[in-house]
């Protein structure tokens, strides 16, 4: 079963900052928070991850609250090539092979 | 580098048909992953390998699926006989030799309809 919980869907305007919020209420001190994402027709491309300090890339932020139970990744001016279904993952440290567990995502739609 | 390369993108067949999907994982990657993607769905984990080893095949339908990667590198999923509910998208992934947290680079992956 899925750890984590998201919006199947969210829309935001071009060129605006993008905040998609993931819930992983039950995550354990030894595991970590990853974000995927998936523009269709392809298949999903790394984002980011982090265990509980936040994160910055070229591609995102990731804010993680300081009890852990909740993330949100950060997409600073979303342009229409954004749009994809996004994934929130946990993953337990060590497990670097394992297979990734994949929820339903929440599919972020940019509006021109 | 070259990314995760998988053919063919698309196959339909008649159900009770056999099936071969091929992937070439981003070279020097030890580990390749097998995913199925239903529509709507998430990608969920068929096998994984590491080097030619099957360490995770839990999920892996074993009656009509079957899997190798003789040499460590490409590897073949195969469905004999494909059924209506094989219809989906399968993705291969592949990662560098077990680490703390490896990136997986996941494939476009093959749309297979059954009819």
């Amino acid at each position: 079963d899925a750890k984590t919980t998201q919006p199947p869907s969210m829309d935001c305007a071009e060129g605006r900052a993008a905040n998609l919020p993931c819930n992983h209420s039950t995550i354990s001190g030894n595991e970590y928070v990853y974000w995927y994402r998936q523009i269709h027709s392809q298949g999903p491309q790394y984002i980011i991850h982090g265990l509980k300090n936040n994160e910055t890339n070229e591609m995102a932020s990731l804010i993680i609250t300081e009890d852990r139970k909740s993330s949100t990744l950060i997409l600073p001016h979303a342009t229409l090539r954004d749009t994809a279904v996004y994934y929130c993952i946990v993953r337990v440290a060590g497990g670097g092979a394992d297979g990734l567990t994949f929820g339903k995502g929440t599919h972020l739609i940019i509006q021109p | 580098e070259a990314g995760v390369v998988q053919s063919p993108r698309y196959k339909i067949i008649e159900k009770k048909q056999p099936v071969a999907f091929w992937c070439n994982p981003i070279s020097g990657h030890n580990t390749l992953y097998w995913y199925r993607q239903n529509l709507g769905q998430g990608p969920e984990l068929l096998i994984r390998y590491e080097n030619e080893e099957a360490v995770d095949d839990s999920q892996l339908p074993k009656d009509r699926f079957s899997a190798e990667r003789l040499k460590g590198v490409d590897s073949t999923l195969k469905i004999q006989p494909a059924e209506l509910g094989d219809s989906a998208v399968y993705l291969c992934a592949s990662s560098r030799a077990r680490g703390n947290q490896e990136t997986q680079y996941f494939g476009p992956g093959t749309r297979l309809l059954v009819l």
